[in-house]
């Protein structure tokens, strides 16, 4: 059962433009976080948002939560080449059975 | 400190042959997962453990069976290969369930033919 869901599938934009890609999910969450997962690679934990959160920072990380909405997002400013990836919004759904649901990923490819 | 680590990287197996996909972790985490990663479905949840000694059925179980004899491994076992497991296999490991974060393995690309 797919919780969240990323939007766009697959984003490409040119080397130091911002990204932009989104979270929606179903039903309500006590967490969401995001992932990144380079080609070839597991999955790397980048930011955790509680639901009582609104905005949460991390270097070039900007995460934003609207519980109203179900709906994440995650915007990567100042993109650079190393940023190419995929990125996974993960959920724990309200049953607390000690897992979290992942997304289907945002492909994101940086063009030089 | 190695982290998260799996045996093999890749692997072929025939229809109906078995294996046993190992992962390692030297964090002292409690928790366990193995996911799978196919194209466009994202990771789906196999099985985890919540400590030594136990485990419990995630999303897509069926045909898995897994073992947590001690608490730093969790072995992911095929008994009857199909091709339908044809697939990457992702373990994982948290200290403790959600909020806190997993931590994977490189992963396991299985192809069963």
């Amino acid at each position: 059962s797919q919780q969240g869901e990323e939007d766009p599938q697959a984003l490409s934009i040119q080397e130091g433009e911002n990204a932009t890609m989104n979270c929606s999910y179903k039903t309500s969450i006590n967490n969401l976080q995001w992932y990144r997962q380079n080609s070839g690679r597991g999955l790397v934990h980048l930011i955790l948002i509680r639901s009582n959160e609104r905005e949460k920072h991390s270097g070039r990380l900007r995460v934003t939560l609207d519980t109203s909405k179900k709906s994440s997002s995650l915007l990567i400013t100042a993109s650079r080449a190393a940023d190419t990836a995929s990125y996974f919004c993960a959920t724990d759904p309200p049953v607390r059975d000690d897992k979290i649901i992942f997304g289907k990923g945002t492909r994101l490819h940086i063009l030089p | 400190n190695a982290g998260v680590t799996q045996t093999p990287k890749f692997r072929v197996l025939k229809t109906g042959q078995s294996m046993t996909l190992l992962c390692a972790q030297d964090m002292n985490h409690e928790y366990m997962y193995w996911y799978r990663q196919d194209p466009g479905m994202g990771l789906r949840l196999i099985h985890y453990s919540v400590g030594e000694g136990t485990t419990a059925k995630g999303e897509v179980p069926d045909g898995y069976n897994v073992s947590r004899l001690k608490k730093q491994n969790f072995l992911l076992g095929l008994e009857s290969a199909a091709p339908s497991q044809t697939s990457v296999y992702f373990c994982a490991s948290s200290y403790k369930q959600t909020p806190y974060e997993q931590y994977f393995g490189p992963g396991t690309r299985l192809t069963v033919t």
